[in-house]
Order: structure tokens, then sequence, then C-alpha cells
């Protein structure tokens, strides 16, 4: 089925200690985008790709960091975890960026203890 | 600066109608997006609208207003799965989305 994988589902992490969290799609879409949803606030733009081996830095980039190596994986490193990333994360990807719909994987649900 | 407001959180009956707004500040705009989005979900695509109107797709109808800022989502027919929570983001300038934080919709038999 085609769409946008994410992993792990869940994760609890020690601060400070470094995570991946892994987002594959198979939509062959250009623009990829990482998101993070806490209660009460809206999704926030972490980082973001517009095309492979190019990324942009959204509204909370700091403490995050991305690659796009090739078109279909896009993941999300935690140099050095702090609580305050404690969040749920979407991986969204797009056909073209711009007005074309978001698909959303899952989420990874990450606690920083 | 850019801003989103919705109702944090709404009723309504099962059977029944029920109009979400949203009104917003961006710098430009490029379009408005609705998502709905289940407890525990990823948000999923409802809506895109870029001219002032009414756009109906089934139960699901998205009206937008440019002059006014502002926007809503009509939901017919209420049903139980349509409990959920209701996303609005419009592009700015720069064809990045701005997120309100959503208005959960509880419906009741």
């Amino acid at each position: 089925i085609a769409g946008i994988t994410q992993a792990p589902t869940s994760q609890i992490l020690a601060a400070g200690r470094r995570m991946t969290l892994r987002c594959t799609q198979d939509m062959r879409h250009n623009a990829m985008y990482w998101y993070r949803q806490d209660l009460g606030l809206g999704l926030r733009l972490i980082h973001y790709s517009n095309t492979a081996g190019t990324t942009g830095k959204g509204e909370v980039p700091d403490g995050y960091s991305v690659s796009r190596a090739n078109t279909d994986d896009f993941p999300l490193t935690l140099a050095s975890a702090v609580p305050s990333q404690t969040s749920v994360y979407f991986c969204a990807s797009s056909d073209s960026g711009g007005n074309s719909p978001l698909h959303f994987g899952n989420g990874t649900r990450l606690t920083v203890t | 600066g850019q801003n989103i407001d919705q109702p944090t959180e709404m009723t309504a009956t099962e059977g029944a109608i029920v109009q979400i707004n949203c009104t917003y500040q961006t710098s430009g705009f490029n379009g408005l997006f609705w998502y709905q989005q289940h407890a525990g979900e990823a948000p999923t695509f409802l809506s895109y609208n870029v001219l002032d109107g009414l756009e109906e797709k089934g139960r699901f109808s998205s009206f937008l207003s440019r002059s006014k800022g502002y926007s809503y989502l009509l939901l017919k027919e209420l049903q139980m799965k349509d409990s959920a929570s209701y996303l609005c983001a419009p592009l700015d300038s720069n064809y990045q989305l701005i997120w309100g934080a959503g208005t959960k919709l509880i419906i009741k038999p």
C-alpha cells in the first residue's frame, strides 16, 4: 500500500542521547516535511525538503537535523535530546509542494526523560 | 504576525449539521486547507480552497472569503465517526502552511 512509513512508532529516550526518526515514502513525492505536534498548539514545521539533495529550516529547527539523500527517505536526527523535545513527530510528503495536499505518516511519539 | 483562530472545542448531535469557523491573518495568501485528525492518528486531507465561495464534497463543504480572512467547514448528517479534530491551515506567500491548533468536534448520540 502506497504511503509514508515512520519508525519507531514510539520511543522513550534519556536526555542527552542521540536519536534518528525514520521516514520513508513510496509515492515518489518531491517534497517532504517534519512536523512536531504538541497539545494545544498547531503543527510546527521543523525541517523540509523540496527535492532530493536539498533541505531547509522550518519554524522550530534548533536541536534537529535532516538529510535527503534520495527521494524516498527523510530521516530526522536529534543530536542530543532534551525533555522539551517530547512530542509527537509527523513526517509528511506532497507531490510538488506549494498547494499540493500533504500525506502524513502515522507519527512517532517521543518521550525524553 | 501570522495567526489562526478556531474554536477549541465544539459539540454536536449525530445527524445534525455543524459549522467550524476559522479566521486567519497571514503574510500573503495562496489558499487554505482543512484536515481531519482522529485522536492518536495522522491528519488527513479534507479540502482546499483558493477562490472565494463554497466547495462541496459529499457531506463536507468548505467556504472561503479572502477579503474577510475567513473560512468554515460545514459537516452535514453528522456521524459518530466524525468525532475528530479539524485543522485549518492557510498557505502564506512563501507557500508555507500556517497551522491552527484545531477544533475538537465531539459528536453525541
